[in-house]
């Protein structure tokens, strides 16, 4: 009964290439976000979207596109990937907008960029 | 935007004894503080928060306390056992009208030793 779930836990993968995150929630949440956190383990929001609209978009470069098929799905695209896209990507949900709702995490994707 | 700063960043204490967590933030607007507790390798977890028309709260031997006028908010942790051991992260949460954005704290490594 996971509520917050990502795929892959690990990606390992070469500069220059392209890659996917998924994120599923089954809280029934209207909204989710993508995080990143660094080897200093600073956490940081990049997007979020509530009911597949997007509503953050932080100082993000271009090459990393959001998409939200549904409101229980939020996937990460990064293109041409950098060394310094290393790093652990959360992916959260909470309840609505508009009102500070508590925020769940899923288990976070450990991406590798060699 | 708003800022989250959060001290120490790292706290060493005996089994048995209190841990104090001190943060931060400059927007007087933010509303909400949340605090988690990220174990190696694990999610972010909530483990209590406070919203802003409350000064106090607490959850067995965890509390946490809120000063709007000072905008500074501290978590404390009483009887401490090993496995409070873990890095904690304050945040604050603005409410942008589209959607609540929560600001991370730098974090707090507590190291609770026997």
């Amino acid at each position: 009964d996971t509520a917050v779930s990502q795929t892959p836990k690990y990606l390992v993968t070469q500069m220059g290439n392209d890659k996917s995150i998924k994120c599923e929630q089954n809280l029934g949440h209207d909204t989710m976000y993508w995080y990143k956190q660094d080897s200093k383990k600073f956490l940081k929001i990049m997007f979020s979207y509530n009911n597949k609209e997007l509503i953050i978009n932080e100082t993000v470069p271009n090459r990393f596109s959001p998409k939200s098929p549904d409101k229980a799905h939020l996937n990460l695209h990064i293109n041409s990937l950098e060394l310094g896209d290393s790093a652990v990507y959360f992916c959260a949900s909470s309840q609505g907008l508009g009102r500070a709702d508590t925020q769940y995490f899923g288990p976070g994707t450990r991406l590798t960029v060699l | 935007g708003e800022n989250v700063e959060q001290h120490p960043s790292t706290l060493s204490v005996q089994e048995g004894d209190s841990a104090v967590i001190k943060c931060t933030y400059s927007d007087s607007a933010s509303n909400y503080f949340p605090w988690y507790k990220q174990e190696l390798g694990k999610r972010p977890q909530l483990i209590i928060d406070i919203r802003s028309n409350v000064g106090e709260k607490k959850d067995q031997r965890i509390a946490v306390t809120l000063n709007k006028t000072a905008k500074h908010f501290s978590l404390h942790i009483t009887e401490t056992q090993p496995e409070d051991s873990a890095v904690y992260f304050c945040a604050a949460s603005t409410n942008t009208g589209t959607a609540s954005k929560l600001t991370f704290g730098t974090g707090t490594r507590l190291q609770v030793t026997l």
